[in-house]
């Protein structure tokens, strides 16, 4: 699986928007962006995936560059309930296996 | 709501006890995964199963084993508990699907401490 580098921690105002950065520079063709968050002692929790195009559902957006070299989540309106850790994951679709790095830290603050 | 429940939140075991995690589903899921997560190592796969009776070794199964004989339900089984197995446990579920395994649902986690 292609490796992914994240920011370690960032902070976003309640209400406004989260863009969280993961680069994935060696990603392959037939690989997927993933990503989860882990709210603080609960298990981690599906957020958005993609291939090439943009993907947004209920909970956020996941734009993808046009080289796949990297990605950017959005929350569109962040609250105090989306802080948690975030992860970005770069896998094939068939491969069963989740793999977490550490991850970036986002607090919302009030 | 798929829901992906855990047998404790926390447990507090012996060095040398037989320990049983169990997790169950209710989305009528054909996959089921068993992972450990620590700190500084993230998340790692200990084992999975894709149909009843059916297993696969993760990354680190050593120390443990799996029993599934019924879909909703996938037990990870400790048979003698040793310290360097205190972690948090995390069960998941997804359906099996070709081309796109899409998205895994976890539960709460069962933090294990051995002493």
């Amino acid at each position: 699986d292609a490796k992914t580098t994240q920011p370690t921690s960032m902070d976003c105002a309640e209400g406004r928007a989260a863009n969280l950065p993961c680069n994935h520079s060696t990603i392959s063709g037939n690989e997927y962006v993933y990503w989860y968050r882990q709210i603080h002692s609960q298990g981690p929790q599906y957020i958005i995936h993609g291939l090439k195009n943009n993907e947004t559902n209920e909970m956020a957006s996941l734009i993808i560059t046009e080289d796949r070299k990297s990605s950017t989540l959005i929350l569109p309106h962040a609250t105090l309930r989306d802080t948690a850790v975030y992860y970005c994951i770069v896998r094939v679709a068939i491969d069963y296996k989740l793999s977490f790095g550490a991850g970036t830290t986002v607090t919302v603050r009030a | 709501d798929v829901k992906v429940t855990q047998s404790s939140r926390y447990l507090v075991k012996r060095t040398g006890e037989k320990v049983f995690l169990e997790c169950v589903q209710d989305m009528d899921h054909e996959n089921m995964f068993w992972y450990r997560q620590d700190p500084g190592l993230g998340l790692r796969l200990i084992y999975f199963s894709y149909d009843v009776k059916m297993k696969e070794k993760g990354d680190i199964p050593e120390g443990y084993s799996v029993s599934r004989e019924k879909k909703e339900r996938f037990s990870l089984i400790l048979e003698s508990a040793s310290t360097n197995q205190t972690s948090m446990y995390l069960c998941a579920s997804s359906f099996l699907r070709r081309g796109d395994v899409g998205e895994q649902f976890f539960g709460p986690g069962t933090r294990l401490t051995v002493l």
